[in-house]
């Protein structure tokens, strides 16, 4: 059974401070991990993706993989009011031509 | 990264009515796209995936007579929401990946459906 989990939030932080959100997954197969940012009425925008164990750097967003444990995180560096959004989760699990997503994270950046 | 558009970007339409819901990928080809909805405050949900020149995988749960799917050439997929009622109405994405970044999916900008 292929799940991706996340906390529902909301994640309330201020402004500048770093926003931690994580994700868990439960198909040790899971090959490809991404995450999207959802603005209130919009479709979700692909802002990270990481494939290996460890740590990718882009921008403010840090996206980190690990394996062994199941989960995924993207630390938000510097978090701005504009950040505010829902976080989705996503992995491909083989066998499944589409994504598997989270049902979201919202975060809240309190300027 | 890829572009994907929906036209129309939202549509108001009467009870009984048919909507069609175009999903194009401007510059690439894709062979498979995929049907989201999703309701307000709550999470995606997939309906079905969409396949160029056969038919397309819906979802359990998800009536194929109602939602049809055609996804004609490798940069255009329709959604045709039949016979309407105002529980259908909700936020309808397509998505779509390159051939170059498989793994990697990309959203259109979504048409939000109203019936009345």
């Amino acid at each position: 059974q292929k799940e991706v989990e996340q906390n529902s939030g909301p994640l309330s932080v201020p402004e500048g401070a770093i926003a931690s959100l994580n994700c868990t997954y439960s198909d040790r197969g899971s090959q490809s991990f991404f995450w999207y940012r959802q603005y209130s009425g919009k479709s979700p925008e692909l802002i990270m993706f990481i494939y290996s164990n460890g740590d990718k750097e882009d921008g403010r967003f840090t996206a980190q993989l690990n394996k062994a444990s199941q989960y995924v995180s993207l630390l938000i560096r510097d978090s701005q009011p504009s950040d505010s959004a829902t976080y989705l989760c996503a992995v491909k699990v083989p066998g499944y031509s589409t994504l598997t997503f989270g049902k979201g994270t919202m975060l809240l950046v309190s300027p | 990264g890829a572009v994907v558009s929906q036209h129309p970007s939202w549509v108001i339409c009467k009870s009984g009515t048919s909507v069609k819901i175009e999903c194009r990928s401007l510059d690439f080809q894709a062979t498979t796209m995929f049907w989201y909805r999703q309701f307000p405050k709550q999470s995606l949900m997939l309906m079905a995936t969409s396949n160029e020149g056969s038919k397309a995988t819906y979802e359990q749960g998800v009536e194929k007579d109602k939602f049809l799917i055609n996804h004609a050439s490798l940069t255009l997929s329709t959604l045709t929401v039949t016979s309407a009622h105002p529980e259908d109405s909700s936020f309808y994405i397509c998505s779509a990946s390159p051939p170059s970044s498989s793994y990697e999916q990309y959203f259109g900008p979504g048409t939000r459906l109203t019936v009345t």
